[in-house]
């Protein structure tokens, strides 16, 4: 996942919103995706966005997608205790199906 | 429980022994992947199926490294001549047939480690 980059860690208090941002560099890929890791756990596909997207809402997460700066970021409104996980952005490239992921952000919800 | 399995969860080998993993996909997903994370990365991309034929493979799957899909259902992944380097998670993913988005849903993955 070198190529696609997110920052490590993000600290917010229970109630806030969380932004987990994430930069990629292939503009071929068709889909952007977001992953949630909770220790111990599996990778769980929260959301999706296609490529001719700006934005996509579902509950309380919004996924605003920059095509021209290869930016996309995840917001989670109102964050819970439960929250509290590793977020993956991954991408697949060229279309491809198999996926290239970043590194992960850590986020920590404080109560 | 209808998620996608693997077996098993966790392996410790010794340097020099082959290990073979299981992933017993969602029923009726026809593509296969196997990833490998390891301690502070994501996920990194190693092999994928579309029912039993092998479609792509990364330059991370070396020669001691096999998967297969025999029947088009469950997978294996075999690893021979274990390297302390080999020790990650081992995850398996399946997707549905005709998915254009490749949503594709994950195991809890098999822990190696390689002493």
């Amino acid at each position: 996942g070198e190529d696609v980059e997110q920052s490590l860690f993000l600290s917010v208090r229970e109630g806030d919103s969380s932004v987990i941002n994430c930069t990629y560099t292939d503009s071929s890929s068709t889909y952007l995706y977001w992953y949630k890791q909770e220790p111990g756990a599996g990778l769980q596909l929260l959301t999706y966005i296609f490529s001719n997207m700006d934005m996509k809402q579902d509950q309380r997460l919004t996924v605003l997608l920059n095509k021209k700066d290869k930016h996309l970021s995840l917001r989670i409104a109102d964050t819970q205790t439960g929250d509290s996980a590793i977020y993956f952005c991954a991408e697949n490239r060229g279309g491809r199906r198999a996926l290239t992921f970043g590194s992960g952000t850590r986020l920590q919800v404080q109560p | 429980d209808t998620g996608v399995s693997q077996d098993p969860r966790h392996k410790i080998t010794k340097r020099g022994q082959n290990v073979t993993f299981r992933c017993d996909p969602i029923s009726e997903h026809n593509r296969l992947y196997w990833y490998r994370q390891t301690l502070g990365q994501g996920p990194e991309f190693l092999t994928y199926f579309q029912n039993e034929a092998q479609l792509e493979k990364s330059r991370l799957l070396s020669d001691r490294f096999s998967a297969e899909r025999p029947k088009g259902s469950f997978s294996t992944l075999e690893i021979q001549r274990t390297e302390q380097g080999d020790s990650a998670m081992y995850l398996c993913a399946s997707s549905p047939r005709g998915a254009l988005r490749d949503e594709q849903f994950f195991g809890p993955g098999t822990r190696l480690t390689v002493l």
